[in-house]
């Protein structure tokens, strides 16, 4: 099976600030990679599929990028509404997840 | 808009049989190119992919639960179903279903439950 390590597992950021989640594969994927929001009380929203194109709809700060075993998302200017946990998911063989990121304000 | 809803037992006892239902309402679970999912979430953890159904039957699950699992499902209710054998506490979880996208890449969850909290205890 194919192992996702997410880091970090939680972090504390300001408005405004860049903020960047990496997921590694335990073994190569290339680019079968999503990212997802999840909020409490609410199903997970998709963000990016294929490590990097950015699902309609979404704002234009969230970014993803990597292939192989290495991912990285990005937010670019902290949102009130961008404090969730997010985590990724490779679908190159079954499924796996990584273990989150929850993401709170500082 | 389909919807996913899981139901069954909020409590069972350790080495019993974990049973839950997904009811899909807004689309035939028997059309179209997705998979019909069981994910779970213990507190303070992150996701683990139970396993999946095809509308043809054909299943795939977690090597690490494999023994444990079996997930079907019944068209003519619109419904699909979790079995998971000899539970114990680590069994915990707030339990997915979740429709999946595939056919044309990429692959995702387009749809999900809003979770059923599972209890091992006696």
């Amino acid at each position: 099976d194919i192992q996702m390590t997410q880091s970090p597992s939680s972090l504390s950021a300001s408005l405004g600030d860049r903020v960047t989640i990496t997921c590694q594969a335990s073994q190569d994927i290339n680019k079968f990679l999503n990212w997802y929001q999840h909020k409490p009380g609410k199903a997970p929203k998709l963000l990016i599929t294929d490590a990097s194109k950015l699902q309609t709809g979404v704002p234009s700060r969230f970014s993803g990028s990597g292939s192989g075993t290495d991912f990285t998302l990005t937010i670019s200017g902290l949102q009130p509404d961008d404090y969730a946990t997010y985590f990724c998911q490779q679908y190159d063989r079954l499924v796996s997840f990584g273990g989150g990121t929850k993401v709170e304000i500082k | 808009q389909v919807q996913l809803q899981e139901s069954g037992p909020g409590l069972v006892r350790p080495s019993q049989t974990l049973s839950l239902t997904c009811t899909v309402s807004g689309d035939a679970i028997r059309i179209g190119s997705y998979y019909w999912n069981w994910i779970r979430q213990p507190a303070g953890k992150g996701l683990e992919w139970i396993g999946r159904i095809y509308t043809s039957g054909n299943t795939d699950y977690n090597s690490s639960l494999t023994s444990r699992v079996t997930i079907s499902l019944d068209s003519s209710t619109n419904q699909f179903f979790l079995r998971l054998t000899s539970v114990t506490a680590a069994d915990t979880a707030v339990y997915y279903c979740a429709r999946e996208v595939f056919g044309v890449l990429p692959d995702y969850f387009d749809s999900w439950g809003p979770g059923a909290l599972v209890t091992v205890s006696s």
